[in-house]
């Protein structure tokens, strides 16, 4: 079955810092990966759609400069967290399309201090 | 826009009993998908079962069956015979499928709890 699989599992940075989640499709090609926030006990919110070769679409009141999407191959989807500050704690979820079936990974927790 | 609603945040069922979890959706479309995600405490999301809209009947998995109400907008699960590994967050969802658009939208969710 498809496999996505999402590193790290669990990051914690200092206020200010970079922080850059990676997302790949292991046995599939995905020219479009999907970026969720979740927080606690909350349902997951789409942040944006990533799509390789050309600019992610956000969705409304995701800050673009602030959360950083990059597809550069048909496997690879990264988000970075730029200047992070602890109101961006939470939990990311990537997922791609497979046979009309979303895979998500394993989510990523992120902890800023 | 399309929205998802499930209107019980938290259910309790005893093991080896049956349960419906309530999903409702709005939506002007005719073409679209809906799933039940269960998410448990390692908050893997875990795909439980899946409806085509176009298909009348209804979809079963095993013990996870749905009750799929088009016209009603209603998309409910039955859990049968439940499991301890059944506790977890549930969620509805739904996706229209515009092709390369599949993104899904979520339902807040439903906590079950199983009862040994």
């Amino acid at each position: 079955g498809a496999v996505v699989s999402q590193h790290p599992s669990w990051v914690i940075c200092k206020s200010g810092t970079s922080v850059k989640i990676e997302c790949r499709s292991l046995d599939f090609q995905a020219t479009t990966m999907f970026w969720y926030r979740q927080f606690p006990k909350k349902s997951l919110m789409l942040m944006a759609t990533s799509n390789e070769g050309s600019k992610a679409t956000y969705e409304q009141g995701v800050e673009k400069d602030k959360f950083l999407i990059n597809h550069a191959s048909l496997t690879l989807s990264t988000l970075t967290v730029t200047s992070a500050h602890p109101e961006d704690s939470s939990f990311y979820i990537c997922s791609a399309g497979w046979a009309n079936v979303l895979t998500f990974g394993a989510g990523s927790r992120l902890t800023v201090l | 826009a399309q929205t998802v609603t499930q209107s019980q945040p938290e259910m309790s069922v005893q093991e080896a009993e049956t349960v419906t979890l309530s999903c409702t959706y709005d939506t002007s479309e005719s073409d679209y998908y809906l799933f039940w995600y269960k998410q448990p405490p390692s908050r893997q999301m875990i795909l439980v079962i899946r409806q085509e809209a176009y298909k009348q009947q209804n979809a079963t998995e095993n013990r996870f069956s749905v009750n799929f109400q088009k016209a009603a907008k209603s998309f409910s699960l039955k859990i049968s015979d439940s499991q301890l590994g059944d506790a977890a967050m549930y969620f509805c969802a739904y996706r229209w499928d515009s092709g390369s658009a599949r993104q899904l939208t979520f339902g807040s969710g439903t906590q079950l709890t199983v009862l040994p």
